[in-house]
Formats: structure tokens, sequence, C-alpha cells
């Protein structure tokens, strides 16, 4: 079955625009997690949605937001983009539920971000 | 708060030789675990996930890992290193809750080199 899908995979974008990221899951899976990948931070969590729902949020500012449809296709956008937010944006998706196998996360292949 | 420590950021090998990438986890409850490898310009993929029925946990491409309760450890190896295993990897945490164990949490990442 396909993987995860993540468009575009390379974005340039300027300071102070705004960028929507898009994330197309495993068939069957509910949930959706984004991550920011940089060299000087590592991965880190930014949002977990299911069933069309927040469920889980890291430390990120308001500027990073998401939603996921009911298809379970997800989107993030981050506002105001400032040079900072140039990363490697992963998404991972997974069943959903709290069994360890359907906790197992699958990754897209990122959107690769740089805010000049 | 759940945390994972990986020690060493940079391990290098020779081809043939035992591979061994650290891992410490901290944890308020038994947590799920994970290894996860990266290689460039790719996401992540799951090694192998630690699922509490057995301490030695045997994931793909000869990668294993032994859970350690009393060192709160999870440390991957490899017996013999192959030209191909070079890239980062991850060692991963999540609280195996209704709404937590989908937010995982990784370590700084482990580069693994492997010199011929």
């Amino acid at each position: 079955k396909a993987g995860v899908t993540q468009t575009p995979r390379y974005l340039i974008k300027t300071r102070g625009q705004q960028v929507t990221l898009s994330c197309s899951p495993i068939s069957g899976h509910r949930s959706v997690s984004w991550y920011q990948q940089t060299p000087g931070q590592g991965l880190q969590f930014l949002f977990e949605y299911f069933s069309e729902t927040q469920r889980n949020k890291g430390n990120f500012p308001g500027r990073f937001s998401g939603r996921q449809f009911s298809n379970s296709r997800s989107e993030m956008n981050v506002s105001t983009l400032e040079l900072g937010d140039s990363a490697l944006y992963l998404c991972a998706s997974s069943l959903g539920g709290t069994s360890i196998t359907n906790t197992e996360a699958f990754f897209g292949q990122g959107t690769r971000l740089t805010v000049v | 708060a759940q945390s994972v420590t990986q020690l060493g950021s940079h391990v290098s090998v020779s081809e043939g030789a035992l591979v061994l990438l650290r891992c410490n986890y901290s944890s308020s409850v038994p947590p799920y675990l994970f290894w996860y490898v990266q290689y460039p310009n790719q996401g992540l993929q799951l090694l192998l996930k630690y699922t509490s029925a057995a301490t030695l946990v045997k994931g793909i491409n000869g990668f294993e890992a032994e859970f350690k309760k009393s060192e709160t450890s999870f440390h991957l190896t490899k017996p013999s290193a192959h030209m191909s295993d070079a890239a980062e990897y991850f060692c991963a945490v999540s609280d195996p809750g209704y709404s937590s164990a989908s937010k995982i949490i990784f370590g700084s990442g482990t580069r693994l080199s492997i010199r011929p």
C-alpha cells in the first residue's frame, strides 16, 4: 500500500510570508503527527491530529497550526515565517490506538522549508 | 516528562565490526521505546520497537536492542557493520496512554559512519 506522502518536497519562502504543508497518511491511519527537524534542535514534536481533532501539542508558538480533514489528510500552516523556521518538516501517520502496534509511526520523506 | 538521551553524536566503526549505539530513557511509566533510522534526505524508518513482551528485541537489517529497566537503557547493536548501515539513528520514547502514545519524543540522534 502507498506510504505517507508529503507535498511539496521543497519550498522556499520569504520572511513574513505564510506556508501550508500537506500530508496524506497511509490508508486507514487516523493519526497524523508533525515534527520539525533542525540541525540545532533535532526532531521536535509539533502536534498530532486524530479523527480531525488535535490530540497532542508540542511547545511551539501559535504561528504553527494544523488541521485534519475527514479523509485523515492533514495540513500544517506556519504564519509570519521567520528565518529560524527553516527546517525539514516530517509527517508521520499511525493507526492511532494505544497498543504498540497501533502506535507505530510511519514517516513521510518530509518537506524541506527554506526561509530567506 | 519523558526524555531520551543518546550518548555520542557520532560513532565510527569498521566494516564487519560490532555496532553499539547507546540510549537511556527517562519515564514515569513503563514506556514504549523505538529505534528509527534516517538516510540522507529521507524520512525516518522504524528499525525496532520494545513491546514489553521480551527484553531483547530484534529488528530489521540485523539490528537488535535490549531493554534494561534497572539501567533505563535501550542500546542498539548489530554484530557486523555493513557499509549500507551508514545513517543517522534515533532512539525514541512515548507514554502508552490513550492520547499520549502517539506523541513520540526523540533523542538527538547518533550519526553512524562505517570505515571500509
